[in-house]
């Protein structure tokens, strides 16, 4: 199993800018995360889904959109990049009712906004 | 809303010591779960260890163990033996039994260890 996969590690965009993160997991996970990492703090949720066609907002939703068509995959969309979202993205996946319950967490992906 | 409080930026230990590292945390609920991440300088976030709120024995993996008071809210952490490798940022998560995606973080603490 490879896990939880992000692509890409590391991009720079500029203002105004658009992309997608990409997240995919193959442990059949049906919880699927995006947190962000900013210098010295924790992470914070940005949305997450509990199953394919499902999504809900986080902490932080604003200026980002995801979508969940499938269970393995789970993008993240930037519509307007802005240097207040350069940031370390973390994608996370899990499941509820097993003895082993935590969140997997892919390698991350590094943004700058310029 | 819930929330996670690491009160200690920083700490340092002396390779073979022991530290514990604190955690307190606030929810109205009574059914969820209080994780330690570990986060190395490569990033990627790795578990350490795991409780259950309705388990009343504290969670152990072998050099790590944690102290868990429900009705104080508090998870710290403890390392026993402490080893080079443990240098790293902690993290302290909450999350309810409800939702397995939607875990709240605190802000962790960065742990040194002195050779």
């Amino acid at each position: 199993n490879a896990g939880v996969t992000q692509t890409p590690k590391f991009q720079v965009l500029k203002t105004g800018q658009s992309m997608t993160l990409q997240c995919a997991q193959d442990m059949n996970h049906e919880y699927m995360s995006w947190y962000r990492q900013d210098p010295g703090m924790g992470l914070r949720l940005i949305h997450y889904s509990v199953g394919a066609g499902i999504t809900d907002q986080g902490e932080v939703p604003n200026g980002y959109n995801v979508s969940r068509s499938t269970t393995e995959d789970f993008p993240l969309r930037l519509l307007s990049a802005a240097p207040s979202q350069t940031s370390v993205y973390f994608c996370a996946s899990s499941y509820s009712g097993g003895t082993e319950e935590t969140q997997y967490f892919g390698p991350g992906t590094r943004l700058l906004v310029l | 809303a819930q929330t996670v409080t690491q009160s200690q930026p920083e700490m340092s230990v002396q390779e073979a010591e022991t530290v514990t590292l604190s955690c307190t945390y606030d929810t109205s609920e009574s059914d969820y779960y209080l994780f330690w991440y570990k986060q190395p300088p490569s990033r990627q976030m790795i578990l350490v260890i795991r409780q259950e709120a309705y388990k009343q024995q504290n969670a152990t993996e072998n050099r790590f163990s944690v102290n868990f008071q429900k009705a104080a809210k508090s998870f710290s952490l403890k390392i026993s033996d402490s080893q080079l490798g443990d240098a790293a940022m902690y993290f302290c998560a909450y999350r309810h039994n409800t939702n397995a995606g939607k875990s709240t973080f605190g802000d962790g603490t960065t742990l040194t260890v002195k050779p």
